[in-house]
C-alpha cells in the first residue's frame, strides 16, 4: 500500500542552528499533512499541519513546506533547542477517501549536541 | 482542560490471553482512533469511532477489536494475544476530524 517515507533515522544537529527533517509521501491524493513530536514515553504531540493547497505554512520556531510536485515535505525548525530532541513524524490523509486514519512515516530522531 | 487519557500506563500479558484498554478523550470529543506504534513497523491505524460507530478500520486481524459508549469514552480489545502483539497502543481524539488529534501517552502492552 501507499505510505509516507522518512529519508533518515537519525538527525543530528547544534544547539542554535536549524534543523530540517524531510518526508516523502507516495498518496498524490493526500490533501492533508501534519508534522508531530514524539517524546519518550509520551504520545505524538501536534506541531504544525498543511493542506494540499497551500505549499508554506509557519509557526512558532517552525515551517512546513509541501511540494507537491515531487511530493516532498519538510518541517523546519529553526534555532533548534534541546526540548527540540524528539522523534518527528510526518503524516498525510486522504480526506476524500473514507479516511481510513493517518498514514505515518517512519520517523526521525532529532538529536540536539550542545 | 484535561487531556486523552489512557489506562492501563502498562500492561503485561501472557500469550493467548486478552487484554482490553481503556481511552477518555478530551471532553465533547466525539472522535477517538487507536493506533498501533512497534519499532518495526511505526505507528499504524487500528480504526476510529464517532458518536459509538465504528467509523474507519486499518489492516488488522479481527482478535482486534473495539468499542465507543455514549460518553465517548472508548476500549479496545485485543484477543489470543501473540507475542507481535507487543506494542504501544495509541489512542487519539477529535471534535469531527483527524486534523484535530490529539494523542494520549498510550498504553505499553508486553506479551510474554
Amino acid at each position: 500500500g501507499e505510505s509516507v517515507g522518512l529519508h533518515l533515522p537519525t538527525l543530528s544537529v547544534q544547539e542554535g542552528d536549524n534543523s530540517i527533517i524531510n518526508c516523502a509521501y507516495s498518496n498524490s491524493a493526500s490533501d492533508y499533512f501534519i508534522w508531530y513530536k514524539q517524546e519518550s514515553g509520551k504520545g505524538p504531540q501536534f506541531i504544525i499541519d498543511i493542506r494540499s493547497n497551500m505549499d508554506k505554512r509557519q509557526g512558532q520556531r517552525v515551517t512546513v513546506l509541501l511540494n507537491k510536485t515531487v511530493k516532498h515535505l519538510s518541517l523546519q525548525i529553526a534555532a533548534t533547542q534541546p526540548g527540540d530532541s524528539a522523534v518527528y513524524f510526518c503524516a498525510e490523509l486522504y480526506s476524500g477517501g473514507g479516511a481510513d486514519g493517518l498514514t505515518f512515516g517512519k520517523g526521525t530522531h532529532l538529536i540536539i549536541q550542545p | 482542560k484535561a487531556g486523552v487519557t489512557q489506562t492501563p500506563r502498562y500492561l503485561i500479558k501472557t500469550r493467548g490471553q486478552q487484554v482490553t484498554l481503556s481511552c477518555s478523550p478530551i471532553s465533547g470529543h466525539r472522535s477517538v482512533s487507536w493506533y498501533q506504534q512497534t519499532p518495526g513497523q511505526g505507528l499504524q491505524f487500528l480504526f476510529e469511532y464517532f458518536s459509538e460507530t465504528q467509523r474507519n478500520k486499518g489492516n488488522f486481524p479481527g482478535r482486534f477489536s473495539g468499542r465507543q459508549f455514549s460518553n465517548s469514552r472508548s476500549e479496545m480489545n485485543v484477543s489470543t494475544l501473540e507475542l507481535g502483539d507487543s506494542a504501544l497502543y495509541l489512542c487519539a481524539s477529535s471534535g469531527q476530524s483527524v486534523a484535530g488529534y490529539t494523542f494520549g501517552s498510550g498504553t505499553r502492552l508486553t506479551v510474554v
